[in-house]
């Protein structure tokens, strides 16, 4: 089975200031990992994944994250955030068996 | 298209009703997967169907839960009798065969409030 730890719960960040979420998982075996975002009121939506090659992945906008397999961490950056970048952002596992373990989230205030 | 549709976006009812969440997926999808989500738990898997048919219930969390895809548009979550620890947001998501691992669209939720 799969787990995820999101690090951080809360994230406060000023406008324009680069931001950095971090998630560690455990798996047995290969997995796949995903980073969605939860702006108010709203469902899910993905950001970016990695399903194998290249360890950085990058994703809408301006987000990427980076897989480290030693580190069992994937771990999501953006340069420069904008106010409408206020959201919950959560980091995801699955196996090949298409169930998605979702870690408790960030929640990421970009203030101006 | 329109996306995933839920119905309805709130409900509040009493302990001990039945309540009926409903799914409409993206036209095409044959995956169908049911989460929850509470402050407690956050998100929790708890049922997924492939064609119509349930393949994975092991999240629904009891008998007073159930869930059926009776066509490819069309899915129910039923709680009964509901009791006040099921408050939570119910999201439905749907997929596709071949991109079910990296694209699962979610619906808006339906939040779901027992007194």
């Amino acid at each position: 089975a799969q787990s995820v730890t999101q690090l951080d719960s809360q994230v406060p960040v000023f406008e324009e200031a680069p931001v950095e979420l971090r998630c560690n998982y455990s798996s047995s075996v290969s997995v796949y990992l995903f980073w969605y975002v939860q702006y108010p009121n709203q469902g899910l939506q993905l950001l970016l994944k990695y399903l194998s090659g290249s360890t950085l992945v990058k994703g809408i906008n301006g987000f990427e994250a980076e897989f480290n397999k030693s580190q069992t961490s994937f771990h999501l950056r953006k340069p420069s955030v904008h106010i409408s970048d206020t959201a919950e952002y959560f980091c995801a596992v699955s196996g090949r068996d298409y169930k998605l373990s979702f870690g408790a989230g960030t929640t990421v205030t970009v203030r101006a | 298209d329109a996306g995933v549709i839920q119905s309805p976006r709130h409900e509040v009812t009493e302990m001990g009703q039945e309540v009926t969440l409903r799914c409409k997926p993206i036209s095409g999808h044959d995956y169908l997967f049911w989460y929850r989500q509470t402050m407690m738990r956050g998100l929790e898997l708890l049922i997924y169907f492939n064609n119509n048919v349930p393949i994975d219930d092991s999240g629904m969390p009891e008998d007073r839960f159930s869930a059926k895809m009776p066509n490819a548009s069309f899915s129910t979550l039923k709680i009964q009798p509901s009791e006040p620890r099921d408050s939570a947001v119910y999201f439905c998501a749907s997929s596709l065969s071949g991109r079910v691992l990296y694209e699962q669209y979610f619906g808006p939720g339906t939040r779901l409030t027992v007194t």
